[in-house]
């Protein structure tokens, strides 16, 4: 494997599960983050990761949890979540946090019914 | 505050034209970086080019072009010779270096190549 990865790639779930998004990344970075693409709307940053420190929480609602156990893995784990929760969920990962490149994963397709 | 626009929202070309997307952007800093990503329609976001503010030397690499201009905050990219796998969603994106100022997208410039 190479580069950043995600898993599952599509998601249906109902509002009442519980799911878990992964996201590994290869390529020896310090940070990782969580963004949210919803139709016709720009990348959201959600959270940001250094060295398995929160660094950032863009105001997401409590039912997005967040877990980092070391640089190279990051979830997302999803409950009561609502329909307009549906998105695109991309995560990337970046050697700093400050003017390096990120790079992403293919994203994981949720849909909420 | 920083902020990029893209004020291209959909373009469409026939394959083979030349094609140009506009980047716009706003920043204090005099130390920052400027992105290019492609997203084509699996969803991934593909890295095309880094920018540092203090190079302003334009940027060819095989089709692609990039046309960075501090003097109007604008960092274009162009496409030469369009092909059908260039259709996508264009973003371009800004970051400082110092602050807390994380990496900031444009709205995406969705780019459709006619065969």
């Amino acid at each position: 494997e190479t580069g950043v990865t995600q898993t599952p790639r599509h998601l249906v779930m109902g509002m009442t599960n519980k799911k878990s998004l992964k996201c590994e990344q290869h390529l020896g970075h310090n940070a990782m983050y969580w963004y949210k693409q919803s139709a016709k709307k720009p990348l959201e940053l959600m959270f940001v990761y250094n060295f398995k420190e929160q660094t950032e929480n863009n105001s997401v609602p409590s039912r997005f949890s967040p877990e980092c156990p070391n640089s190279s893995h990051l979830f997302l784990h999803l409950h009561t979540l609502q329909p307009e929760d549906s998105a695109l969920y991309l995560c990337a990962s970046s050697q700093g946090i400050r003017g390096d490149t990120q790079y992403f994963g293919p994203g994981t397709r949720l849909t909420v019914l | 505050a920083q902020k990029v626009t893209q004020a291209q929202t959909e373009i469409s070309v026939v394959e083979k034209e030349d094609v140009t997307l506009d980047c716009v952007y706003e920043t204090r800093d005099t130390t920052y970086y400027l992105f290019w990503y492609k997203q084509p329609p699996s969803g991934e976001l593909v890295f095309l080019i880094r920018r540092n503010s203090f190079d302003e030397q334009n940027e060819i690499s095989g089709r692609y072009s990039w046309n960075f201009q501090k003097s109007t905050s604008s960092f274009n990219f162009t496409i030469t010779a369009s092909q059908v796998v260039d259709s996508a969603v264009y973003f371009c994106a800004l970051s400082a270096n110092f602050g807390n100022e994380k990496l900031t997208f444009g709205t995406g410039t969705r780019l459709t190549i006619i065969p």
